[in-house]
Parts: C-alpha cells; structure tokens; sequence
C-alpha cells in the first residue's frame, strides 16, 4: 500500500463546482503538503500544514482552502472551480525539521471544463 | 518567491553517455538544496538532500554537488541507461522558508 494515498486520482468537473481533494499518508509525519504542477512550470506549495490545525499559505493559495483535522489527512477543496485551476495536484508529506526530504503521492489530475 | 533555474530544459542522450545538468539559485541566505527524480506516471522522489558548500552525495551512478556561494548545485549521471529517464527536479531553500521547486530538466536515455 501507498504511504501517501491521494483521492481521487481523476476528476473531470464543471466550472463553479465545489472539489474537494484527499490526501491520507501512514508514515506518521507531521508535515504536509499540497502541489500544483502545470507543464513547464515546477511544483508550486498550495498550502502547507506542520500540525493539526496548523495552515499555512504557499504561493498560490487563492481559490483553494485547506483543512487538516488528523495527523493522517489532509484535505485540499477548490470552492468555485474555475479552469485555470485544471492541473496535476500533488500532496507531500515530511517529518518534522526544515530539512527533511518529501514524500510524494501519486497525484491527482484534474480537469475543470 | 526564491528564482531557481535548471538547465538544460530537456536533452535526449544514448545509452552509456554520461550527462551533467544545473540548478542556479539566489546565493544569499541559502539553507539547503533537495533534488528529485520524477519518472512519467510517477511520483517525485527524493535523491539527495545537500547543505554545505562543497557537499557531493552519490547514489549509484548519480553524483551531485554544490556551491552554495556562487548559488549552483550540478547532477551528473554516469553512462546513462533507459530506466534513468525521469525529470530531475532542483528545490533549494532559503532559511525560515519553504523548498521552491525548479521546473526540472527532462532526460531521455535513448537505448
């Protein structure tokens, strides 16, 4: 089984649809986090979490909100889709320390029509 | 936001070649550099983690250095096979802030 399990792995959607994205990990990390990825560009921090409860803007967190109510999960929702958020979203996980490589899940591609 | 480059975009190489390619940085207020191996329909995974200037890590026949004052850390891989073609992505950091993703050099190893 994954360490880092996203869900769903492929949604197509309609613009003004509310999205919500799962992310579960069992390495027992404290830290996670969400990633875009468009082509050409690299991966870009959604939103970020060091705790339960902890939520920290990325760089691009307009239009996306995040909730993290267990060390296990975290959850990323688009509340009005729009489709220039069509992309490849990623969720990380890390152990705690700033130096501390990532652990990636398998990605969850999203198309917003 | 930190401005990281990685050269070249993409290059195709033959089997038994070996390849270098770049990660450029801001030099200032470095704290550490990670570098990723991305293969198609995968997910990113973690190479090497470096932090002091000078550092060179080896996984194999894959090498990395860096310079953290002139802001550069080089990927070398020694006679390329298929199995390494991936994109290969830079993250440094700069101290109290998050790693910042380069938007990796894409690798294709032609048997």
């Amino acid at each position: 089984d994954a360490d880092v399990t996203q869900t769903p792995r492929n949604r197509i959607t309609k613009t003004g649809k509310r999205i919500m994205l799962e992310c579960s990990q069992t390495k027992g990390h404290d830290r996670m986090y969400w990633y875009r990825q468009d082509p050409g560009l690299g991966l870009r921090l959604i939103y970020y979490s060091f705790d339960v409860k902890d939520i920290n803007k990325g760089e691009i967190s307009d239009g996306y909100s995040v909730s993290r109510q267990a060390q296990a999960k975290f959850s990323l929702s688009l509340e009005s889709a729009i489709p220039n958020q069509t992309a490849l979203y990623f969720c990380a996980t890390s152990d705690s320390g700033d130096n501390q490589p990532q652990h990636f899940g398998d990605g969850t591609r999203l198309s917003i029509l | 936001i930190l401005n990281v480059e990685q050269s070249p975009q993409s290059l195709h190489v033959q089997e038994g070649d070996s390849t270098n390619f770049t990660c450029s940085f801001p030099s200032s207020n470095f704290y550490a550099l990670h570098w990723y191996r991305w293969e198609t329909a995968k997910s990113p995974e973690a190479l090497f983690v470096m932090t002091l200037n000078g550092d060179e890590k080896k996984k194999g026949r894959i090498s990395a250095t860096l310079n953290t004052k002139e802001g550069y850390s080089y990927l070398y891989i020694k006679g390329s096979q298929p199995e390494d073609s991936a994109t290969y992505l830079c993250a440094p950091m700069e101290y109290g802030q998050n790693f910042v993703f380069g938007p990796g050099t894409r690798l294709s190893v032609l048997p």
